[in-house]
């Protein structure tokens, strides 16, 4: 079956530095994949999803930004982050199958200092 | 675009005792894909159930079942025999038919369990 693995676990970074959360996937080929953000005690919002390589949507417009060089890796970037950037990152994946799940990574928790 | 609205922020079941958590979505699609995913405070993201949209037939797995009713756009969490351990965040999630690639979540529900 498909596994997540993303890292770091924890960051902390300061307001106007640079950001890369990597994230890779096991067990499958070409997944759909998808990047979220969790606020403390709050829903997942959508941010990036890509469907294959150099294929990537985004849904918030934002100091963000995704790659995806390779089938199984997609990558969260920012070039300066800011406060508000602080949150739980989750990387996630599933196959082309409808009602295949979306696995998830363990998360990433930013704080922007 | 498709919504997802989960209108109870917070739920508690006595141990034991049964629960629905409620779940409402928009879409203008006939077919899709519904699921509720559970978020202990590890933060880890744990698959409950599934529902195709193109099956009448609720989805049930072990004490966890749905109550899908399409026509009201309505897909309810229901857990028996409630335990300590169901204790977590819920969230109910939407996936397109047509495209298979958004899967969008609602804002979730707390589920606290006395014992």
């Amino acid at each position: 079956s498909q596994t997540i693995h993303q890292w770091p676990a924890t960051l902390v970074q300061p307001v106007g530095s640079p950001l890369s959360l990597e994230c890779t996937v096991e067990g499958t080929s070409n997944p759909n994949l998808y990047w979220y953000r969790q606020a403390a005690g709050r829903g997942l919002q959508l941010l990036f999803y890509s469907i294959g390589i150099d294929q990537i949507s985004s849904e918030v417009p934002q100091n963000l930004s995704a790659s995806r060089p390779q089938d199984r890796q997609f990558i969260l970037s920012s070039k300066k982050l800011l406060l508000s950037d602080s949150g739980f990152y989750l990387c996630a994946g599933t196959t082309g199958v409808g009602n295949s799940p979306l696995h998830f990574g363990n998360g990433t928790r930013l704080t922007v200092t | 675009a498709q919504t997802v609205t989960q209108s109870q922020p917070e739920m508690s079941v006595q141990e034991a005792e049964t629960v629905t958590l409620s779940c409402t979505y928009d879409t203008s699609e006939s077919d899709y894909y519904l699921f509720w995913y559970k978020q202990p405070p590890s933060r880890q993201m744990i698959l409950v159930i599934r529902q195709e949209a193109y099956k009448q037939q609720n989805a049930t797995e072990n004490r966890f079942s749905v109550n899908f009713q399409k026509a009201a756009k309505s897909f309810s969490l229901k857990i028996s025999d409630s335990q300590l351990g169901d204790a977590a965040m819920y969230f109910c999630a939407y996936r397109s038919g047509a495209s298979y690639d958004k899967v969008i979540f609602g804002p979730g529900t707390s589920l606290s369990v006395i014992p």
